[in-house]
């Protein structure tokens, strides 16, 4: 099973000002990798897939990079709507299966 | 506009069964594959298990196999996930996910709302 481990848990971040968020593989996943927001209350939407790809009405201060084992999400400048969970996700070993990072949470600082 | 929505959630004992359905629309249904992610309160997302459009290839997460069954109705648009010998641990938000291709891998979107199942004595 490939393991996703993201990090930091938690991020304080003040709006206005960039946020970097970390996901790492146990094993290479090649760009097999997705990006979603969930804020509270709702179903996670997605924001990137194949690493790097804006999924269709996703503002451009979002961008994805990385492939193999390391992946960045960033935020370039935080607006009030885009404090909430991000998760990745590998879809690269199937079958037999895809697998979520456990979270990133994104707080006003 | 694509939706997708789930029922068959309850609240259920330990060791009994249910069986969630997801109602699809606004797509053609058998161009894409289809998942089942999880959701315990207050915790992060769990694939459970995927579908291809043709049932060709299926993938169970190691928590549920031998114990739950994914399976689809193309003629019906719709998505299932029967679940038997239920655990605590199964309480879980269940969310129907359309995957962006016809092999089972792949990203998710959109997903559903989701329906609750609650596993207790």
């Amino acid at each position: 099973e490939i393991v996703m481990t993201q990090s930091p848990a938690t991020l304080s971040v003040s709006p206005g000002e960039r946020a970097t968020l970390s996901c790492r593989a146990s094993q290479s996943v090649s760009s097999n990798l997705a990006w979603y927001q969930q804020k509270p209350g709702q179903a996670p939407r997605l924001l990137i897939y194949g690493a790097s790809t804006r999924a269709t009405g996703i503002p451009a201060r979002f961008s994805g990079s990385g492939s193999g084992t390391e992946f960045t999400l960033t935020i370039s400048s935080l607006q009030s709507e885009d404090f909430a969970v991000y998760y990745c996700q590998q879809y690269n070993n199937w079958p037999p299966e895809v697998t979520f990072g456990q979270g990133t949470k994104v707080e006003i600082k | 506009e694509v939706q997708l929505v789930e029922s068959g959630g309850g609240l259920v004992q330990p060791g009994r069964s249910l069986r969630l359905s997801c109602a699809a629309s606004g797509f053609t249904f058998d161009d894409y594959a289809m998942h089942w992610v999880r959701q315990a309160p207050g915790k992060g997302l769990e694939w459970v298990s995927g579908i291809s459009w043709n049932s060709g290839s299926i993938g169970y997460a190691d928590s549920v196999k031998g114990r739950f069954t994914i399976s689809r109705d193309n003629a019906k648009n719709s998505l299932y996930l029967q679940m038997n010998s239920l655990r605590a641990e199964d309480t879980a938000l269940y969310y129907c996910a359309k995957s962006h291709s016809v092999g089972a891998g792949g990203w998710f979107d959109p997903w559903g709302q989701g329906t609750l199942v609650t596993v207790s004595s």
